[in-house]
C-alpha cells in the first residue's frame, strides 16, 4: 500500500539539464516536502508546501523551484542541473499543521540524482 | 536557527543485545517535537518513535525507548534486544511547535546489527 510515490528511483542528468522530481501522495495531505539527503549531513530541507499553489523555501533553496498545482502532487525542479545537486532526494507529505499527528512524515522511497 | 547533533556515525551491535544512540540538538524554544526516524537499506524512511518536549515521560515503542534530557537538550535512543531488521540508518530530528511540521534532522547514525 503505496502511499507516497517517486515517480524516478535512478535518474542520470548532464549539467544544465532541466530535471523533474515528481511526487505523488495518496493520504489527502496538505503538506508536502522535499529533502535533499547526503552522508553525513542528514536531511535537509528544500521547499515545503502546505496548500495547493503555496509554497515556502526550507535551508536550501537555492538552484531548486516546485510546483504544486494539485494536492496530491509535488513537483521539485532544477533548472540547470549541475554536479552539485547529484544527491538523493526524498519527498514526504503530512496532514494540516495543528492536528493530531500533524509532524509525523510519510516518505518516499527516494531519487537517486547523478548529474554527471 | 536549530541544529541536531548525532555524534556517532555508525555503531554495531550482536542480535539480541542493546545499543544506545545519541542525539543532541540546540534550540531555545520551549514547546516542540523529538522524532527518530528509521532509513532501512531499501530507503523508505519511518517513524520509530516521537516526544512531546512537555511530556516528561520517555516515549516507548516496544522495543525502541527514548532518554528526553530537556535541560542538556538530549534525546537517545535505546534499541533493547536488538533484531537483524533494525540494521539501518537512524535519524534523529527536530521540529517547533510553532513551525508546523518542517523538521531538523541530524547527520544520522548507521547501525547495523550482527547475528
Amino acid at each position: 500500500d503505496v502511499k507516497v510515490t517517486q515517480s524516478s528511483r535512478y535518474l542520470v542528468k548532464r549539467t544544465g539539464e532541466k530535471v523533474f522530481l515528481e511526487c505523488v501522495q495518496d493520504m489527502d495531505h496538505e503538506n508536502m516536502f522535499w529533502y535533499r539527503q547526503d552522508p553525513g549531513l542528514g536531511l535537509r530541507l528544500i521547499y515545503f508546501s502546505y496548500d495547493v499553489k503555496m509554497k515556502e523555501k526550507g535551508d536550501i533553496p537555492e538552484g531548486y523551484s516546485v510546483s504544486r498545482e494539485k494536492k496530491e502532487r509535488f513537483s521539485l525542479i532544477l533548472e540547470s542541473a549541475s554536479t552539485n545537486q547529484t544527491s538523493m532526494y526524498l519527498c514526504a507529505s503530512s496532514l494540516r499543521t495543528g492536528f493530531t499527528g500533524a509532524n509525523v512524515l510519510t516518505f518516499g522511497a527516494g531519487s537517486r540524482l547523478t548529474v554527471l | 536557527a536549530q541544529t541536531v547533533t548525532q555524534s556517532q556515525p555508525e555503531m554495531s551491535v550482536q542480535e539480541a543485545e542493546t545499543v544506545t544512540l545519541s542525539c543532541t540538538y540546540d534550540t531555545s524554544e520551549s514547546n516542540y517535537y523529538l522524532f527518530w526516524y528509521k532509513q532501512p537499506p531499501s530507503r523508505q524512511m519511518i517513524l520509530v518513535i516521537r516526544q512531546e518536549a512537555y511530556k516528561q515521560q520517555n516515549a516507548t515503542e516496544n522495543r525502541f525507548s527514548v532518554n528526553f534530557q530537556k535541560a542538556a537538550k538530549s534525546f537517545s535512543l535505546k534499541i533493547s534486544d536488538s533484531q537483524l531488521g533494525d540494521t539501518a540508518m537512524y535519524f534523529c530530528a527536530f521540529a517547533r511547535k510553532a513551525a508546523g511540521n518542517k523538521l531538523t534532522f541530524g547527520g544520522g547514525t548507521r547501525v547495523l546489527v550482527k547475528p
